[in-house]
This record gives structure tokens, C-alpha cells and sequence, in this order.
């Protein structure tokens, strides 16, 4: 079956200007989770839902950053006055809560910050 | 909340050598441990992971190891390949802390022919 998907791959701005992130997990999945990985680091929590509702959102940086889930499937990460900081590849994983601890990555959006 | 430590950052083997990339972390609710591999540009990939309730696994040339009382595990890859060339992460979490991934800093792993 099809893997996560996350689209756009590559996303270029400008400072100042608000993105939106887009994540389509695999079909059943109840768990979403965003990370952001910097070059040469390893990925860092963000955010995770459980069905709709965003279960822990303590990894989110400031109030610039913000996602949504509302059917429990495609999640949407929206990042507002971006600045050249946010640059980094956000990556999104889904699970079967519950039943796995088994988390699957998506390819990635590269954001870059001008 | 948790921390997780790697090392080496760089590992550099011949092939058909071992390699072993270690890492610690300091929450003791910690409960799963995986192991992703990344190649360049791509996403990370599951190789192997283990629970707290095993001390060992291993499947094919790749194999685990677990130390609750240290808190500390290992990866260990025989018979290296070039193929097996990537960075590899380790990380730990709590399942009933909604299982987010705490990841270390990396491995970059250079299998030489």
C-alpha cells in the first residue's frame, strides 16, 4: 500500500511569509507526528495527534507554528512570519496507536527560509 | 524530558568489517528503542527495534542489544557492505507518553571496498 506522502518537497519563502505543510499518513493510521531535522542533526519532536486532536504539543518552538488534523487523517503544519531559522526538512510519521510502536516516515519537506 | 546520546558521529570500516554505534538516554519510562537509516535525501527508514522486555535481537546481519540498568543500547552490523553506508539514528520512547521519538545525533556510517 501507499507510504506517507508529504507534499510540497521542496518549499522556498521569504521572511516574513506563512507556509503550510501538507501530510497524507498511511490510510488507518491514527497516530500523526511532525518532526523537524536539521542539517546534520537527528529529527526533533514537533507535535503529535491522536485521531483529531493534537495529543502533545510540547516540541513546537513558538506560536508561529501550528497544525491541524480535522478528519483524523491529512495534517496540515502552518508556520506563520517565517524566519530564516525554520529552514530545515520537516518530516511527518504515522502509527497504529495502540497496536505498534512502529513509526513511518514520510520523504520530507525541505523548507527554506530566504 | 529525555536525552539521547550517540556516538560515534562518524564511523569509518572496511568492508566485510563490524560496526557498532552506541547510544544512552536517561528516562527510564523509555520503553521501544528503533533504529532508522537515512541515506542521503531520503526519509528514515526502520531497520531493527527492540522493547524493554528483551535484552537482544537480531535479524540477518544486524543485531541490538539493550541495557536497561545502564541505559544504554548498541547496534551492531556484521559483514558491512557498501550498501550499508548511511547515517544511522537511534531513539527511544514511552508509549505511555503517546510514543513520540527522542533521536540521537547520528551516525554517519562509510563502508570503504
Amino acid at each position: 500500500g501507499a507510504g506517507v506522502s508529504q507534499t510540497p518537497s521542496n518549499k522556498v519563502t521569504e521572511k516574513g511569509k506563512y507556509v503550510e505543510l501538507r501530510c497524507d499518513p498511511i490510510s488507518g493510521h491514527t497516530a500523526l507526528y511532525w518532526y523537524r531535522q536539521s542539517l546534520g542533526q537527528g529529527p526533533e519532536f514537533l507535535i503529535y495527534f491522536q485521531g483529531t486532536g493534537a495529543a502533545d504539543d510540547s516540541g513546537l518552538p513558538n506560536d508561529r507554528f501550528f497544525a491541524v488534523r480535522p478528519e483524523g487523517s491529512v495534517s496540515t503544519l502552518k508556520i506563520q512570519r517565517t524566519e530564516r531559522g525554520d529552514s530545515a526538512v520537516y518530516l511527518c510519521a504515522s502509527s497504529l496507536a495502540g497496536a505498534s510502536n512502529e513509526q513511518f516516515f514520510g520523504p520530507g519537506t525541505r523548507l527554506t527560509v530566504l | 524530558g529525555e536525552n539521547v546520546e550517540q556516538h560515534p558521529s562518524t564511523l569509518s570500516v572496511q568492508e566485510g568489517d563490524s560496526a557498532v554505534i552506541k547510544c544512552t538516554y536517561s528516562d527510564s519510562a523509555s520503553n521501544y528503542f528503533p533504529w532508522y537509516k537515512q541515506e542521503l535525501g531520503k526519509r528514515p527508514q526502520l531497520i531493527i527495534d527492540i522493547r524493554s522486555n528483551v535484552g537482544e535481537k537480531k535479524d540477518q546481519r544486524i543485531a541490538v542489544t539493550l541495557n536497561k540498568t545502564a541505559k544504554h543500547f548498541s547496534l551492531h552490523i556484521t559483514e558491512t557492505q557498501p550498501e550499508d553506508s548511511a547515517v544511522y539514528f537511534c531513539a527511544s520512547s514511552d508509549k505511555a507518553a503517546g510514543n513520540k521519538l527522542t533521536f540521537g545525533g547520528g551516525t554517519r556510517v562509510l563502508v570503504k571496498p
